[in-house]
């Protein structure tokens, strides 16, 4: 059955350091998305991502945020310059039509020290 | 500000009865509602889902429920098995034009053998 991949698993950073985080959605997909949970709380939107366009953004989402999707393959998630309150689990997921299920990736955990 | 509510934050049932998980949301826009399954170190698991037009939707053992006028919506497991321990989240969606998921703090459901 056909999945959404992340890499890395885990990735550790220093405060004010860029990360990338990576996604392979699934291969028909057409929509993706980010979304975050830092621990304890809520999964949150952060943004959509449709046709080589931002479709939608949270408040969240600020400057400091970027989306790709480099190749036909890739959808990755910029942070320029990470915080401490940057650290959560960040999932990214896909759906063929924006109004049906999403699927999600097994998520990647960011922790900045 | 939480729009989409789960008040309990776990839930015990014994292996064989049924499970019954709550959601309460405050924002009449919703129209579209997704349960997900969460096992730990995993993504979110797309369950069932339900369109504001209808008010039960089944497949195999999960049944959910949607009242609107009382902005509820119930996950009915029968019967529950253990492989069902996991933390289940409420996510709701508003009508057409916005396709982000707005999350419930999830239930950690705990079914003993």
């Amino acid at each position: 059955e056909p999945e959404v991949t992340q890499t890395p698993s885990h990735q550790v950073t220093q405060m004010g350091q860029e990360v990338i985080l990576r996604c392979v959605p699934i291969s028909n997909h057409l929509y993706f998305y980010w979304y975050r949970q830092i621990l304890g709380q809520k999964v949150e939107f952060l943004v959509s991502f449709y046709n080589n366009e931002i479709s939608e953004k949270s408040e969240i989402f600020d400057d400091q945020f970027s989306v790709e999707r480099p190749d036909g393959s890739n959808f990755t998630l910029k942070i320029r310059s990470t915080k401490l309150e940057d650290s959560a689990m960040y999932f990214c997921a896909s759906n063929l039509f924006p109004y049906n299920e999403q699927f999600f990736g097994p998520g990647t955990r960011l922790t900045v020290l | 500000d939480q729009q989409v509510k789960q008040n309990s934050p776990s839930l015990s049932v014994q292996e064989g009865r049924i499970s019954i998980l709550n959601c309460d949301y405050t924002n009449s826009m919703f129209d579209y509602f997704l349960w997900y399954k969460k096992y730990p170190a995993e993504g979110p698991t797309f369950l069932i889902s339900i369109s504001s037009i209808k008010d039960k939707n089944e497949d195999g053992r999960f049944t959910v429920f949607l009242n609107k006028s009382a902005k509820h919506l119930s996950l009915h497991i029968v019967p529950s098995q253990p492989g069902d321990s996991a933390v289940y989240f409420c996510a709701a969606r508003p009508e057409a034009g916005s396709y982000q998921l707005t999350f419930g703090k999830g239930t950690k459901l705990s079914v003993i053998p």
